[in-house]
C-alpha cells in the first residue's frame, strides 16, 4: 500500500460527459502528479501541484482541469469525454516538489463508450 | 516524441537467470533515472534509481547501469524470481523539471 489513495478505481461513461477523479495524497506529501496511461502506452505527465498552487503542466487537455485543495486532496476534471479519453490515470504524490521517487495510487480506470 | 525508449515491449525469462531490460533516452539533459515496477490493477512502485554522476548501482539483486555516451540504462535482476513477473517501467528526470518522463514499459515474464 503506498499510501495514496484514488476514486473511483473504475468509471464508465459516455461520449460528451464531465467525470472527475480524486486523489488523496500520502499524509505529509505536499505534491500531488497526475498520469495518463493509455492501452500499451507509458505514462504521460498530465500536471502537477504543490502545496495548492499548479507547478508542472504537460501535455494537458484543455478539456482536462486540475486542482489541489487546503487538505492537498486533488481532484483531475475530465470534460466533454471522447472515445480516446479511456484510459488509466494515476495520481502520484511526493514530499518535496522535485522529490522523483513519488509514490502511485492505484489508478482510475476510465471508460468511455 | 518518445524521449525514453524501452524498445522490448516483453522479455521471457527463466526462473534463476538474469533478466536484462534496456532503455534509451535523447534527453541529454536527463541526469536522474529510475525503474519502476508495476503489477496489474496496481499503480507503479518505485525499484531504483541512479544519478547521472554514476555508472552502476545496486540493491540486493537489483543493478542499474548507466551508459551517458550512449544514452543507455539498463536494468538487471539476478536472480530473476517468479514474483519479478510484472511490467518495468524506465523513467528520467532532469534539473528543474520535476516531472518523470516514462518509457512505454517492458513485461517481464520468469519461466519457473
Amino acid at each position: 500500500d503506498s499510501g495514496v489513495t484514488q476514486t473511483p478505481k473504475h468509471l464508465i461513461t459516455a461520449t460528451g460527459q464531465r467525470v472527475t477523479l480524486r486523489c488523496s495524497p500520502r499524509s505529509g506529501d505536499l505534491s500531488v502528479y497526475w498520469y495518463q496511461q493509455s492501452l500499451d502506452q507509458g505514462l504521460q505527465f498530465l500536471i502537477q501541484y504543490y502545496n495548492g498552487e499548479e507547478r508542472a503542466k504537460g501535455n494537458i487537455l484543455e478539456r482536462f482541469s486540475a486542482q489541489q485543495f487546503p487538505d492537498l486532496h486533488s481532484e483531475l476534471n475530465l470534460s466533454s469525454l471522447e472515445l480516446g479519453d479511456s484510459a488509466l490515470y494515476f495520481c502520484a504524490s511526493s514530499f518535496r516538489t522535485g522529490d522523483t521517487e513519488a509514490f502511485f495510487g492505484q489508478g482510475t480506470r476510465l471508460t468511455v463508450v | 516524441d518518445q524521449q525514453v525508449k524501452q524498445n522490448s515491449p516483453s522479455l521471457s525469462v527463466q526462473e534463476g537467470r538474469i533478466s536484462i531490460l534496456n532503455c534509451d533516452y535523447t534527453n541529454s539533459m536527463f541526469d536522474y533515472f529510475l525503474w519502476y515496477k508495476k503489477y496489474p490493477a496496481e499503480g507503479p512502485t518505485f525499484l531504483i534509481s541512479i544519478s547521472s554522476i554514476k555508472d552502476k548501482n545496486e540493491d540486493g539483486r537489483f543493478t542499474v547501469f548507466l551508459n551517458k555516451s550512449a544514452k543507455h540504462l539498463s536494468l538487471h535482476i539476478v536472480p530473476s524470481q517468479p514474483g519479478d513477473s510484472a511490467v518495468y517501467f524506465c523513467a528520467a528526470t532532469d534539473p528543474g523539471n520535476e516531472k518523470l518522463t516514462f518509457g512505454t514499459g517492458t513485461r517481464l515474464t520468469i519461466i519457473p
